[in-house]
C-alpha cells in the first residue's frame, strides 16, 4: 500500500473549518484513501473514504485532487470534541488485502 | 451496546507472566483484527480472522503471541512470557466484508498492557 505524509500537528479555532492535508504521491489506481481519527484513550474511529470523487458524510468531506496524489479532510464546523489524532491511510481494493497501515497521523487541537 | 468490546481495559503484569485478552466483535461481523499501538505511534497490524480462520499474521506476531477465534465469534490474544517491550495498547476491530467499504472497521477501546 502507498505511503502517506501528514503534518505532525495543527490547530483550528472552534467553529471554523478544519482542513487536514495528506500527500499520497505513490498511490495506484485501485487504492482508496481512508481517514480515521483517534480520540485520547479510545480506539480509532472511521470517518470517510474515497477513490476518485469527492465524498461527504455526516462527519466530514473528503476532497481528492484530480491526479489523486493528495487529499484534504474537511471538518466543516470544528468542535472541541474533534480534538484527536487524524490518520490518512491508503489501501488497495484487492481481495484479501484487509490490513490498514497507520502512520503517525496529524494531532488536531481545537482551540476555544 | 453493539460496539466492539475488549476486556480487560487495563492489565499490569510482571515480566515473564502470561496474559490473555478477549475481544467480542459486533455480532454480524465475520472479520476480526488485532492491532498493537505503542505511545506516540499509530496502530500496527498483528493478525486477521475471517470467521474462525486466521488468514494473515504480521511478522510482529512472534512465537510468544497466539490468537484464536473459536467458532468465529469472540477472539483471544495470548502473550506468553511477557517482556517489557510488550507494553502497549492492544486494539481489536471487526468488520463485515460487505459493509466494510461503506463503514470501515469498528475498533474497540483497547486493552492497555503494562509489563513491570
Amino acid at each position: 500500500d502507498a505511503k502517506t505524509t501528514q503534518p505532525t500537528s495543527m490547530d483550528c479555532a472552534e467553529g471554523r473549518a478544519a482542513n487536514l492535508p495528506c500527500n499520497h504521491s505513490t498511490i495506484s489506481g485501485n487504492e482508496y484513501v481512508y481517514w480515521y481519527r483517534q480520540i485520547h484513550s479510545q480506539g480509532p474511529q472511521y470517518i470517510i473514504h474515497g477513490l476518485k470523487n469527492n465524498e461527504t458524510n455526516e462527519m466530514a468531506s473528503l476532497i481528492i485532487t484530480e491526479d489523486r496524489k493528495s487529499s484534504t479532510l474537511i471538518l466543516p464546523h470544528a468542535t472541541l470534541r474533534d480534538t484527536a489524532v487524524y490518520y490518512c491511510i491508503v489501501r488497495s481494493a484487492n481481495f484479501g488485502n484487509e490490513k490498514l497501515t497507520f502512520g503517525t497521523g496529524t494531532r488536531l487541537t481545537i482551540i476555544p | 451496546d453493539t460496539g466492539v468490546s475488549q476486556n480487560p481495559r487495563h492489565k499490569i503484569t510482571k515480566r515473564g507472566q502470561n496474559v490473555t485478552f478477549r475481544c467480542d466483535p459486533i455480532s454480524e461481523h465475520n472479520r476480526l483484527y488485532w492491532y498493537r499501538q505503542t505511545l506516540g505511534q499509530g496502530p500496527e497490524f498483528l493478525t486477521y480472522f475471517q470467521n474462525e480462520a486466521q488468514l494473515e499474521k504480521s511478522r510482529l506476531l512472534s512465537d510468544r503471541f497466539s490468537a484464536e477465534r473459536p467458532k468465529g465469534s469472540f477472539s483471544t490474544l495470548e502473550i506468553q512470557r511477557t517482556e517489557q517491550g510488550d507494553s502497549a495498547m492492544y486494539l481489536c476491530a471487526s468488520s463485515s466484508g460487505l459493509l466494510q467499504r461503506v463503514y470501515g472497521y469498528t475498533f474497540g477501546s483497547g486493552t492497555r498492557l503494562t509489563v513491570v
